[in-house]
């Protein structure tokens, strides 16, 4: 059972462009969801929450689409340090059990 | 302030040796969580913990126990190691595991090898 679903990528990306990936969730008593950032060899970071307005953090943006269950980030004027892995998370309706990750998606910013 | 901490950052077993992982978390947290995250699968609970004294069974819990006798440090342990162990491991906490935002802490992780 895929719970939540994003493509693996990579993303070759040419540094200044704009970037969006998308994010499939199966559970739709999710209550919660987020952006994590997790660099190579090193452990998933917070990147922002997405809440159901949408919000946006600096250059980057979330947003949560409930009726079609996914949610989005847009990285707008792409840096070399945005080369990461985005994970997508879930945080499933009621439970203490964690958070439910996506596989990753894999970004490159190219020079 | 030192967040969450893991220990030891890598280790190399045989098949069968027991071992125990290490998590500590200095942010008064109540809930701990161990992951392990393999290639191509993506981060997978393994236990976790609500509060000091009590533990539960994640996605992943075959062959690992746990137990959090402290409320800052969470352990890990492998009974009998198996090659099919070999991952890497994270810790993480939170405050409170509902409500509308949730944020998990996670530690540096540990590199497990099992041969």
């Amino acid at each position: 059972r895929k719970e939540v679903e994003q493509d693996p990528g990579p993303f070759n990306v040419p540094e200044g462009a704009t970037v969006a990936f998308n994010c499939t969730y199966s559970n739709s008593a999710s209550q919660s969801f987020f952006w994590y950032r997790q660099d190579c060899r090193k452990e998933p970071k917070l990147l922002m929450s997405v809440y159901s307005s949408g919000n946006e953090d600096g250059r980057f943006t979330a947003q949560l689409n409930r009726a079609s269950q996914y949610i989005s980030l847009l990285i707008r004027d792409s840096k070399l340090s945005d080369s990461a892995t985005y994970l997508c998370v879930v945080l499933p309706g009621g439970g203490a059990d964690g958070l439910t990750f996506g596989k990753g998606t894999h970004l490159i910013i190219q020079p | 302030n030192a967040g969450v901490t893991q220990t030891p950052k890598f280790r190399v077993l045989k098949t069968g040796q027991s071992m125990t992982l290490l998590c500590a978390q200095d942010m008064n947290h109540e809930y701990m969580y161990w992951y392990r995250q393999d290639p191509g699968m993506g981060l997978r609970l393994i236990h976790y913990s609500v509060g000091e004294g009590t533990t539960a069974k994640g996605e992943v819990p075959d062959g690992y126990n746990v137990s959090r006798l402290k409320k800052q440090n969470f352990l890990l342990g492998l009974e009998s190691a198996a090659p099919s162990q070999t991952s890497v491991y994270f810790c993480a906490s939170s405050r409170l595991a509902g409500g509308p935002i949730e944020t998990q802490y996670f530690g540096p992780g540990t590199r497990l090898l099992v041969l």
